[in-house]
């Protein structure tokens, strides 16, 4: 079967790192995505990997490992606006996304 | 620029009332549009997607239905709704640039079904 892995909740503190983790099983790989999502809220872009390696942009970065089917988001220097889901998604044989129940992510003052 | 409406906002329907929401896509033409769901801590399921006009692939057999008369335009629907339909309902869009893609979510339609 398919299957995306993220932890259910994760607490940082303001200003500090995060790092995200999601491991991936699926039929085929076409691209690793991440997604933030405010409660009620529709979830909005943040990173597409399709190779190797990571990608930076701003506060955030995306990592992919594809012989591990890994993938981890990293969030810097933290802000309260950052309490969050971060939903981890993966384009597979098909070309359909596959998506992870998503990380809760609490940041503390 | 490229912008996706999606309505409503929240909707209160009885069981076994019939539904409609709209999804209309604006600055682009011929896009690849979705209808997900997404229940409350779960990840997101993918019900519908559309390729072209009248062209409706359905992942998960249900009581709902989907239709997209014109090429920017994508409609989920149901006769009969069940207390199960209840969720946040979202269209997308995407394309493709080289090896990048993007997937452009609406705003969202939370259905509570009583």
């Amino acid at each position: 079967g398919q299957n995306i892995d993220q932890p259910t909740e994760m607490t940082a503190t303001e200003g500090a790192i995060v790092q995200i983790n999601c491991t991936y099983q699926t039929s085929g790989f076409n691209g690793l995505f991440w997604y933030q999502q405010h409660a009620g809220e529709a979830p909005t872009f943040l990173s597409y990997n399709v190779l190797d390696g990571l990608e930076e942009k701003g506060r955030f970065s995306s990592f992919l490992s594809r012989s591990k089917g890994y993938s981890y988001l990293l969030l810097k220097e933290l802000q309260m606006k950052d309490s969050a889901s971060y939903l981890c998604a993966v384009k597979g044989s098909n070309y359909q996304l596959i998506w992870g129940a998503g990380t809760k992510l609490i940041i503390k003052p | 620029s490229q912008t996706i409406h999606q309505w409503p906002a929240t909707l209160v329907q009885p069981v076994g009332s019939p539904l409609s929401l709209e999804c209309t896509v604006e600055g682009t033409s011929n896009p690849n549009l979705y209808w997900y769901r997404q229940a409350a801590g779960r990840g997101l399921q993918l019900l519908f997607y559309s390729v072209g006009i009248g062209q409706i692939s359905s992942e998960v057999p249900q009581n709902l239905s989907a239709s997209r008369p014109q090429d920017r335009q994508f409609i989920l629907s149901s006769k009969k709704l069940l207390l199960s339909d209840s969720g946040f309902y979202l269209c997308a869009w995407s394309f493709r640039t080289g090896r990048n893609e993007k997937l452009f979510f609406g705003s969202g339609t939370q259905l509570s079904v009583l």
